[in-house]
């Protein structure tokens, strides 16, 4: 069985633009949930979709945000970029919306210059 | 506010010291608490934890929470250089908006 994959696995962005991450989970997995890492704040939740639904969302700025298809893949949008956005995206999947057998993808490096 | 504390930061053993790590919390509403071994990039997840006093173990690593006094410990013994990574602690309140600590950095030397 094929793990979470994301894409692209790197990135280098300017301020001011946007930028999508995409995320398909393993599949059967129905709950996707995306963490944003960086060495001074650690892994910070940013959201969870279960069935095409934003089950919760992390303390940040609405310029983040998200999606799931109906095929269960999600995607990632941040707009307007700021330099402090430089960080590693990890999307993870479970099947439902324990957090018990969460399996993390490989991550996309984002680079804001 | 929810968090969570982990210690030590960073922890230099050698191969075949046992290593206890350390986590505290203070979340509203637990469900559970959960670590995570990461090594390169994706935290691969170790131990899902939710009820007070039962070890769980898995090879030579064990871990066991204290719902009363807050904290978990993620024990491993005989440890080999393999064991070098970042061991995060995550908290699960029931919201879902998992909590996590910065993590212990363990290095293992031969």
């Amino acid at each position: 069985k094929a793990g979470v994959t994301q894409t692209p696995r790197y990135l280098i962005k300017t301020r001011g633009q946007q930028v999508t991450l995409s995320c398909s989970p393993i599949s059967g997995h129905r709950s996707v949930s995306w963490y944003q890492q960086t060495p001074g704040q650690g892994l910070q939740f940013l959201f969870e979709y279960f069935s095409e639904t934003q089950r919760n969302k992390g303390n940040f700025p609405g310029r983040f945000s998200g999606r799931q298809f109906s095929n269960s893949r999600s995607e990632m949008n941040v707009s307007t970029l700021e330099l402090g956005d430089s960080a590693l995206y990890l999307c993870a999947s479970s099947i439902g919306t324990g957090k018990d057998e969460q399996y993390f993808g490989p991550g996309t490096r984002l680079t804001v210059t | 506010e929810d968090k969570v504390v982990q210690s030590p930061l960073s922890l230099v053993v050698h191969e075949g010291d046992t290593v206890t790590l350390n986590c505290s919390y203070e979340v509203t509403n637990f469900r559970s608490l959960l670590w995570y071994k990461q090594e390169k990039k994706a935290p691969t997840f170790l131990f899902m934890l939710t009820s007070s006093g039962i070890e769980k173990k898995s090879g030579r690593l064990s871990s066991i929470l204290d719902k009363k006094e807050l904290f978990s410990i993620l024990n491993i013994t005989a440890t080999q250089t393999g064991d070098s990574a970042i061991y995060l602690c995550a908290v699960d309140p029931r919201r879902n908006d998992m909590r996590f600590g910065a993590g212990t950095r363990l290095t293992v030397k031969p």
